[in-house]
């Protein structure tokens, strides 16, 4: 079982460039988030996708687009990459919001740098 | 909209020391989840708690979530330094999918 896979896990951009950060889970789990982590900042909610065919925004959704393919699929898309969106990008999932055994499964994350 | 801080932002401690490191929500939890980050890794889950003043234990560490659910803490007992790496906690609401993290607590251990 790969768990949550994401891809590229490097990115260098230059400013104005666009790009989609790929996430992918064999969990059957319904619900996919993508985070970013920034020093000192913790973890910050981009989108999440309760199930499939629904998105909503987090805390920090602005210059980000989500697209939830299909139930295994969460992509971001950054259309017009800035300076400030250089971080690192986690995507994760759940199988079991609202039930008893509730946790978040990570990717190994994506480091972007804009330049 | 909701919020979680954490602290304190980092910790040093001898080896053998004890650590904590605290957790509060500006809104009240449905419950709350506990993970630990090595260097360089990705959040893995450690625990999570439901229930109004419930505590647990795993091995040297202990968990608590406040009585009005709006806070919690992760006791580690005698640090080894296996346990460095950054503590986060994480809040869902009551009615939502969304789960707000904390801003997390970097542990370091001196041997």
């Amino acid at each position: 079982n790969a768990g949550v896979t994401q891809t590229p896990k490097f990115q260098v951009l230059k400013t104005g460039q666009s790009m989609t950060l790929q996430c992918a889970q064999d969990m059957n789990h319904n619900s996919m988030y993508w985070y970013r982590q920034d020093p000192g900042m913790g973890l910050r909610l981009i989108y999440y996708s309760a199930s499939e065919g629904t998105t909503d925004k987090g805390e920090v959704p602005n210059g980000y687009n989500v697209s939830r393919l299909n139930k295994r699929e969460f992509s971001l898309r950054l259309e017009s990459a800035a300076p400030s969106q250089t971080s690192v990008y986690f995507c994760a999932s759940s199988g079991q919001i609202f039930r008893t055994a509730e946790k978040l499964f990570f990717g190994s994350g994506t480091q972007l740098s804009v330049l | 909209g909701q919020q979680v801080m954490q602290i304190p932002q980092y910790q040093h401690v001898q080896e053998g020391e004890d650590f904590t490191t605290y957790c509060n929500s500006s809104t009240t939890l449905s419950n709350i989840q506990w993970y630990k980050q090595r260097p360089g890794g990705h959040p893995v889950f450690l625990i999570q708690l439901v229930k109004s003043g419930e505590v647990k234990k795993q091995k040297r560490l202990t968990f608590q979530f406040g009585e009005a659910k709006k806070n919690s803490s992760l006791h580690i007992t005698a640090t080894q330094t296996t346990d460095v790496g950054t503590y986060f906690c994480a809040g869902r609401g009551s009615g939502t999918y969304k789960y707000i993290f904390g801003t997390g607590t970097r542990l370091k251990v001196l041997a």
